[in-house]
């Protein structure tokens, strides 16, 4: 099973600066990685998926990248429904696995 | 618009068996894999099991298999989770959520609003 590791644990961020998010894979998923925001009881939303492709709806705000096993998501400028917690995901391998997240909070 | 409504949840003492649907619509259902996720009060997520477009191939994580059975019926646009044997670490929030295609090597591109399994004595 392919572990992810997300980094850091909480993100302390003032509106209106950047945020960058980071994922590492414990070996390659080629670029089968997706970031999703979870805000507090809600389900998941897709942001990003094939590592740098946004998803329906999603503002051009957010921006991935990365191949390999190394992968950021870039909050380029932080608004007020940006704070949330964001998880990474490859589905490269079977099974698909998670990073445990990082939240991302108002400093 | 796509829309997935769960339903099915609730308490349930350990040893015990739940069935959760999830019921679909904004989308052609039968052309696209689905699973279920869970989260832990105040944990991460966790991938629980998939199913393919048809049905034909199902998966499930180490930690539910042989308890829990994945299914759907593509003529009533629902999922199912037959969930038996449940263990207090089955407790969780459990997301129905869609893949980006027929099969499991695409990310979710929607998911449900999530139902509460509570196991518990």
């Amino acid at each position: 099973e392919i572990v992810m590791t997300q980094s850091p644990a909480t993100l302390s961020v003032s509106p209106g600066e950047r945020a960058t998010l980071s994922c590492r894979a414990s070996q390659s998923v080629s670029s089968n990685l997706a970031w999703y925001q979870q805000k507090p009881g809600q389900a998941p939303r897709l942001l990003i998926y094939d590592a740098s492709t946004r998803a329906t709806g999603i503002p051009a705000r957010f921006s991935g990248s990365g191949s390999g096993t190394e992968f950021t998501l870039t909050i380029s400028s932080l608004q007020s429904e940006d704070f949330a917690v964001y998880y990474c995901q490859q589905y490269n391998n079977w099974p698909q696995t998670f990073g445990q997240g990082t939240k991302v909070e108002i400093k | 618009e796509v829309q997935l409504l769960e339903s099915g949840g609730g308490l349930v003492q350990p040893g015990g068996s739940l069935r959760l649907s999830c019921a679909a619509s904004g989308f052609t259902f039968s052309s696209y894999a689905m699973s279920w996720v869970r989260q832990a009060p105040g944990k991460g997520l966790q991938w629980v099991s998939s199913i393919t477009n048809g049905g034909g191939t199902t998966n499930y994580a180490d930690s539910v298999k042989g308890r829990f059975t994945i299914s759907r019926d593509n003529s009533k646009n629902t999922l199912y989770l037959q969930m038996n044997s449940l263990r207090t670490e089955d407790t969780a929030i459990y997301y129905c959520a869609k893949h980006r295609g027929n099969a499991y090597d695409y990310p979710f591109d929607y998911w449900g609003q999530g139902i509460l399994i509570t196991v518990s004595s």
